[in-house]
């Protein structure tokens, strides 16, 4: 069955540091990985979408890289502030058995705390 | 302004009761999801509906039942609620069943059986 693993469940950094986290996934050839945030009492929140021809994916502060030959994506926040704290979701887009719907199947997420 | 709501927002009842949950979204999407997401934060699909037409029904205790009376609403109904059942319940809507578009989560109705 497919397995998504984020590898670290916290992740503790320095403000103005990189935080980098990972999703390793197994028995899965996704056509999409999404990165999402969640904050305390809210629901997830969409960041960023790559797809399994592009390396790499930015925005602003955020860059996602996505290696279908490691069967992996790293999701870096540079310039690291407390407000980035939060709990990030990475998610596979994969097809459902039947027809052509796609469904998105979650890691259970890493809790950044970026530190002042 | 808000693009999933969902209602009620905090759920506290006791073992056995029937309650359900409902969702709506203004963003014209065709397709819905409930997901369910546990104290370790796992979120873990339920269901989803693509124009009121159930696509996913993963394994589910058959006490939890989704209506959809039109695209725009997926509602939850869940019967003889157990202990289990305490956890965050997310709607979300994506505009295609078949896209790479994102999704977008309601708030989460937290509900606590007893």
């Amino acid at each position: 069955s497919q397995k998504i693993e984020q590898n670290s469940e916290a992740l503790n950094i320095q403000e103005g540091k990189t935080a980098t986290l990972t999703c390793n996934y197994t028995n899965y050839s996704p056509a999409y990985l999404q990165w999402y945030r969640q904050d305390p009492g809210r629901g997830p929140v969409f960041l960023l979408l790559i797809r399994e021809n592009e390396k790499e994916k930015r925005k602003e502060r955020l860059k996602v890289t996505f290696d279908t030959t490691l069967k992996q994506s790293l999701f870096h926040i540079t310039a690291s502030q407390p407000a980035d704290s939060a709990t990030y979701l990475c998610a596979l887009d994969v097809p459902i058995s039947s027809g052509s719907a796609r469904q998105l199947t979650f890691g259970s997420g890493t809790q950044l705390t970026v530190l002042p | 302004d808000t693009a999933v709501s969902q209602t009620p927002k905090y759920l506290v009842t006791q073992m056995g009761n029937d309650k359900s949950i409902k969702c709506e979204q203004n963003l014209g999407h065709d397709t819905m999801y409930w997901y369910k997401q546990d104290s370790k934060k796992f979120l873990k699909i339920m269901f989803s509906y693509n124009n009121k037409e159930l696509i996913i029904n993963e394994t589910v205790p058959n006490r939890f039942s989704p209506k959809s009376p039109d695209k725009a609403h997926l509602n939850l109904h869940i019967n003889s609620l157990e202990l289990g059942d305490s956890a965050v319940y997310f709607c979300a809507s994506r505009y295609r069943a078949g896209g790479s578009e994102t999704q977008y989560f309601g708030p989460g109705t937290r509900l606590l059986v007893l």
